[in-house]
């Protein structure tokens, strides 16, 4: 069965810092790996999947598989990046998303 | 492209009634995924569906919840005997053949009295 674990509820920084979600999953396959954005009152949104290898809005994740982790960082947080992020896998040939339990990001000024 | 569509947002029902979801899927998606979240848990999924036919259901449960999603129309989750462990936000996704991104939509809050 696969799991995905963000070990943090609740993540409070200040503007300019560096912002690091961590996402841990547990799956014997090869994971796809997404991260998810909700801005207040806004719908959920993918942000960045690992295969794609991109920087959304100065965000980052790697896929290490050696510690089953893909934890999303910024170097510089900034206040609109105050939202709910949920880490989410996809097992290999399967469509389902499996979530964690998301991070609430505050971003102090 | 009006995104996906999810009505009612709010719902209220008392035990035992049935509740109806319903979830419009962008244009040109043929993919529907409907989850549920918990208060103060992540989404869980629950149902995989193309048109006509449901691909993956392995995440609703045994009784009293079905999903549908006809050739014509939005895709209908529906509850039947509702209890106060039903109360959640259900929230339906779309995506089209082949693509990974899901698109979801603003979810319907379902609330049992």
């Amino acid at each position: 069965a696969q799991r995905v674990t963000q070990p943090e509820k609740l993540l409070s920084v200040f503007k300019g810092a560096p912002v690091e979600l961590k996402c841990n999953y547990s799956y014997s396959g090869s994971p796809e790996l997404f991260w998810y954005v909700q801005y207040s009152r806004q719908r959920l949104q993918l942000l960045l999947r690992h295969i794609s290898r991109e920087s959304i809005k100065g965000f980052t994740a790697d896929l290490n598989k050696g510690e089953t982790s893909f934890h999303l960082k910024k170097p510089f947080a900034q206040e609109e990046d105050s939202a709910m992020y949920y880490c989410a896998l996809s097992a290999q040939g399967a469509q389902k998303l499996v979530f964690g339990q998301g991070t609430r990001l505050t971003i102090n000024p | 492209n009006a995104g996906v569509m999810q009505n009612p947002r709010h719902l209220v029902r008392r035990r035992g009634q049935e509740a109806r979801l319903r979830c419009s899927p962008m244009k040109g998606h043929s993919h529907v995924y409907w989850y549920r979240q918990l208060p103060e848990e992540g989404l869980k999924f629950m149902v995989y569906l193309q048109k006509e036919n449901i691909i993956d259901e392995s995440g609703m449960p045994k009784e009293r919840f079905s999903a549908e999603f006809p050739k014509e129309g939005p895709s209908i989750l529906r509850i039947q005997q509702v209890v106060r462990g039903d109360s959640a936000a259900y929230f339906c996704a779309s995506s089209p053949v082949f693509v990974y991104e899901q698109f979801f939509g603003p979810g319907t809050r379902l609330t049992v009295l």
